[in-house]
C-alpha cells in the first residue's frame, strides 16, 4: 500500500540545521509532485514547500524561503527537507504528503505520520 | 494569497445529527480546486473531498462537499462517533492555503 514515513525530527537550537527525510513506498515515486506541510503545536496546517516529480521546480512559502531546501532522490524514493537557520517559530510537526499527480494543482493524499521538530535553546 | 476562513470554529453536536461546515475564500478558487481533510488527535490529516465535491476513495457517503467560487461547504449527514475531529479546507488553485479548522465535538 502507499506509505510515507518521515524521520529526522528532534530538538535543535536556534540557528542550527536539521534535515528531514520522507521514505516513500507503494507507488511510482518519480511520477508525483511531493509536499512538506507543517503544524505548530495546537494550531492549523501550513504548507511549506513543493517539488516537481523530476525535482526540476521547487516552490516555498515566504517564511522559509532562503532557509529551507526541498529535494528528492528518485532512485532512493526519498523526499528531503533541509532546514537551516532554524527559529523557534519553525517548531512544528512536519508532514510529507503526495500530490495526486505530477503537477502542482492537486490535492494532498496520502500524508505521512509526521516528525516533530522543536527549536529551542 | 488566498485566505480561507472556516466557520464555525467549534461545532457541538450529538451523534446522529447533521453537520454543516463552511469555508469562505478571500478570492475565487480557480476551477473549484478545493479539498477537505479530517484530522483526529495524534494523527495525520486524511483526505475526504477534492475538487469541491468529489469524495476520496473509501470515504463514506455521509460526507459530501459543495460550493463554488468563494463559498464551499462540507456536510456530514448523521454524524457517527468516529467523525468527531478537526476539519480543514484547502485550496490548491493558487499556491496552497488551509483554513484554520473547524472542531466537531460531542455535545
Amino acid at each position: 500500500q502507499v506509505q510515507l514515513v518521515e524521520s529526522g525530527g528532534g530538538v535543535v537550537q536556534p540557528g542550527r540545521s536539521l534535515r528531514l527525510s520522507c521514505a516513500a513506498s507503494g507507488f511510482v515515486f518519480n511520477t508525483y509532485a511531493m509536499h512538506w506541510v507543517r503544524q505548530a503545536p495546537g494550531t492549523g496546517l501550513e504548507w511549506v514547500a513543493v517539488i516537481a516529480y523530476d525535482g526540476d521546480k521547487k516552490y516555498y512559502t515566504d517564511s522559509v524561503k532562503g532557509r529551507f531546501t526541498i529535494s528528492r532522490d528518485n532512485f532512493k524514493n526519498t523526499l528531503y527537507l533541509q532546514m537551516n537557520s532554524l527559529r523557534p517559530g519553525d517548531t512544528a510537526i512536519y508532514y510529507c504528503a503526495r500530490a495526486h499527480t505530477g503537477g502542482y494543482q492537486s490535492w494532498f493524499d496520502p500524508w505521512g505520520q509526521g516528525t516533530l521538530v522543536t527549536v529551542s535553546s | 494569497e488566498i485566505v480561507l476562513t472556516q466557520s464555525p470554529g467549534t461545532l457541538s453536536l450529538s451523534p446522529g445529527g447533521g453537520a454543516t461546515l463552511s469555508c469562505r475564500a478571500s478570492q475565487s478558487v480557480s476551477s473549484n480546486y478545493l479539498a477537505w481533510y479530517q484530522q483526529k488527535p495524534g494523527q495525520a490529516p486524511r483526505l475526504l473531498i477534492y475538487a469541491a465535491s468529489s469524495r476520496a476513495t473509501g470515504i463514506p457517503d455521509r460526507f459530501s462537499g459543495s460550493g463554488s467560487g468563494t463559498d464551499f461547504t462540507l456536510t456530514i449527514s448523521r454524524v457517527e462517533p468516529e467523525d468527531f475531529a478537526v476539519y480543514y479546507c484547502q485550496q490548491y488553485g493558487s499556491s496552497y492555503s488551509f483554513g484554520q479548522g473547524t472542531k466537531l465535538e460531542i455535545k
